[in-house]
């Protein structure tokens, strides 16, 4: 059993270019969402979403798209990348019901020059 | 608005000693709550989560922690600490257990 699976690790991109931040599950959680790690501010939530087809902004979506197109995959899109966006990026997923624990992945690892 | 502030940037504490981490939260209604752990180089973990009912919580690896509501407080101890306990551990509050604002950490080294 995998659990979250984060692709890349890392990664580094220069001011301007577009990437994609893959996160799958394998646990069938109707619920995923990505968050973003830096120093001294802990983890503020980007996008999140509870199903497929359906997604919502978090605290800090500014720069990032989203799309849920299959349980499985949350790709977090970056268009413009920007030095702002340097970070360690992790995505969640819950399952169905009330559980009330979020399974993380192991993070990737974004520097923007 | 929620949010969360965790007052202890670093803690050192000798194994075998206890251990209390400070999580103070701002939320207008009955909060979810969770302590979450985080090794080096890995994803976050849960320890406990607090919904309702009897305000001391039990999770797991022998930590506990307490809701005060009159103090908007939920402490996390662990009475006897272990090598294996240094670690970074946030404290959680939302709405539900989904949409959820981290403190900004509290990072343990144990010592021996």
């Amino acid at each position: 059993n995998a659990g979250v699976t984060q692709t890349p690790k890392f990664q580094v991109l220069k001011t301007g270019q577009s990437m994609t931040l893959q996160c799958a599950q394998d646990m069938n959680h109707e619920y995923m969402s990505w968050y973003r790690q830096d120093p001294g501010m802990g983890l503020r939530l980007i996008h999140y979403s509870v199903g497929a087809g359906i997604t919502d902004q978090g605290e800090v979506p500014n720069g990032y798209n989203v799309s849920r197109s299959t349980t499985e995959d949350f790709p977090l899109r970056l268009l413009s990348a920007a030095p702002s966006q340097t970070s360690v990026y992790f995505c969640a997923s819950r399952n169905r019901g009330f559980s009330g624990e979020l399974f993380f992945g192991e993070g990737s690892r974004l520097t923007v020059l | 608005a929620q949010s969360v502030t965790q007052p202890d940037i670093h803690i050192t504490v000798s194994e075998g000693a206890s251990l209390e981490l400070r999580c103070n939260y701002s939320y207008g209604a009955t909060p979810y709550l969770f302590w979450y752990v985080q090794s080096p180089g890995q994803g976050l973990q849960l320890l406990l989560k607090y919904f309702s009912g009897d305000t001391l919580v039990q999770g797991i690896k022998g930590f506990e922690a307490e809701f005060k509501r009159s103090q908007s407080s939920f402490n996390l101890r662990k009475p006897s600490v272990h090598w294996s306990d240094a670690a970074e551990y946030f404290c959680a509050v939302g709405p539900n257990d989904y949409k959820l604002s981290f403190g900004a950490g509290t990072t343990v080294t144990v010592r021996a």
